[in-house]
């Protein structure tokens, strides 16, 4: 089964800008893993922010993006605010419709 | 509004069995893939099972291949996870996630607020 990966934690200043990333132990991560972006804050539910790369639900603040960057999945996140500050999972989709998550990454706005 | 409602959650003993329920509205329920996503305490999420619109294909994480099964009635919009020969390591917050339109994939858009399962003697 493949490994996806990201980075532990990273830290943002408020306002500032922020990219996390996603990875895949089989090589470069493209559209046809159709990399999902969730947020999580503490005692809540997973929302999911970003679909098939870049697609953004009608509930997905503005100050957040999806891309391919360098073999990856990308979330930027642009003019961060402290509401911002929870842990971020992507999920990628392999061929036997089998999808991994990411093992998260703890953002901090400070 | 899309609703997702998970019960069923309860402390059970290892090699003990349960299902888990989900109940959907504000959606075609029988238009969308379904799964099941876990989260051990203090954890990341880990992918669980997912079941095709119709039932027809479904699919499961090598932890849980064998010992659960996913179904569902179109009928009741509900979705369903039978889970046998637990394991200490299957305690978990099991959230079930309103999948892709009509595609047999991962991704979920919408999330109910998750059942807990511990496995404990």
């Amino acid at each position: 089964q493949a490994v996806v990966t990201q980075e532990p934690s990273l830290t943002v200043s408020p306002g500032g800008t922020v990219t996390l990333t996603c990875g895949s132990s089989t090589g470069a991560v493209t559209s046809g893993h159709y990399p999902y972006w969730f947020q999580q804050k503490p005692g809540q539910a997973p929302r999911t922010l970003i679909y098939d790369t870049s697609n953004k639900h009608s509930w997905t603040p503005a100050r957040f993006s999806g891309s391919l960057l360098g073999g990856k999945a990308a979330l930027t996140l642009s003019g961060a605010q402290p509401e911002d500050e929870a842990e971020y999972y992507c999920l990628l989709s392999y061929s036997g419709a089998r999808p991994v998550f990411g093992g998260g990454t703890k953002l901090t706005v400070l | 509004e899309v609703q997702l409602v998970e019960s069923g959650g309860v402390v059970v003993q290892p090699g003990g069995s349960l299902r888990l329920s989900c109940a959907a509205s504000g959606f075609t329920f029988d238009d969308y893939t379904m799964h099941w996503v876990r989260q051990a305490p203090g954890k990341g999420l880990e992918w669980v099972s997912l079941i095709s619109w119709d039932g027809g294909s479904t699919y499961y994480a090598d932890s849980v291949k064998g010992r659960f099964t996913i179904s569902r009635d179109n009928s009741k919009n509900s979705l369903y996870l039978q889970m046998n020969s637990l394991r200490t390591e299957d305690t978990a917050l099991y959230y079930c996630a309103k999948g892709v339109l009509g595609l047999v994939r991962g991704g979920m858009d919408v999330w109910g607020q998750g059942t807990t399962v511990t496995v404990s003697s």
